[in-house]
């Protein structure tokens, strides 16, 4: 599969953990993008990054958020102290033009 | 006001219909236009990107107007599984070319 691949596809957590997801994108990408996507919404950005340069975050990437892209392949996404609030799908997607996603991780805390 | 704004529906249509849904973007400057398809619980997925010239890809139309900054997409004789929510992208112009997404507009096709 060539695809966009984010793991875990589900994780529960409790309030206060931390969590990290995965995402590894199409290989030949070098623009990788995180948004966020709770219910009735569109996707919202959180960040961007170019090969291994995160060259944007959006307001709502708060410090308990944060992203890493080693060597401009794979990237992490890691939140800190998780609320109820953070409970959403977090989508991955990498493109050249277009954006294409992964199937997302969805977090829910309790 | 956001920079992309759709009415969320839902559009509730017979099979067969034709249903046309339009697409508001405040940044003059956006470079890129696209419209995705994204299923209950599923990821988006790229449905056509928007040229100003306008395209259009078997039962699907997709038309850009830069003077008055919106989009729109034609969905004629419509199927059961065209339900879904349709979601309207603009890129930034510039370096970021980041993908803003509307809210999405939900349709409902029924037999």
């Amino acid at each position: 599969d060539t695809g966009v691949s984010q793991d875990p596809r589900h994780k529960i957590t409790k309030r206060g953990q931390n969590v990290t997801f995965r995402c590894d994108p199409i290989s030949e990408h070098n623009r990788l993008y995180w948004y966020r996507q709770t219910l009735g919404q569109g996707p919202e950005f959180l960040t961007y990054f170019q090969n291994e340069a995160q060259l944007e975050k959006s307001r709502l990437l708060s410090d308990r958020f944060s992203a890493e892209r080693p060597k401009g392949s794979f990237s992490t996404l890691e939140i800190q102290r998780t609320e109820q609030g953070d409970s959403a799908m977090y989508l991955c997607a990498s493109g050249v033009t277009e954006a294409f996603f992964g199937q997302g991780t969805r977090l829910t805390v309790v | 006001r956001k920079e992309v704004e759709q009415d969320p529906g839902p559009f509730n249509v017979p099979e067969g219909a034709t249903v046309a849904f339009n697409c508001t973007y405040s940044n003059s400057a956006s470079q890129s236009f696209f419209w995705y398809r994204q299923d209950c619980r599923k990821e988006p997925k790229l449905l056509m990107s928007v040229y100003s010239s306008g395209n259009e890809d078997g039962r699907f139309t997709a038309q850009l107007n830069r003077a008055s900054q919106y989009i729109s997409l034609l969905i004629r004789d419509s199927k059961l599984s065209d339900s879904a929510t349709y979601l309207c992208v603009v890129t930034r112009s510039g370096g970021s070319y980041i993908p803003t997404f509307g809210r999405g507009t939900s349709l409902i096709v029924h037999p």
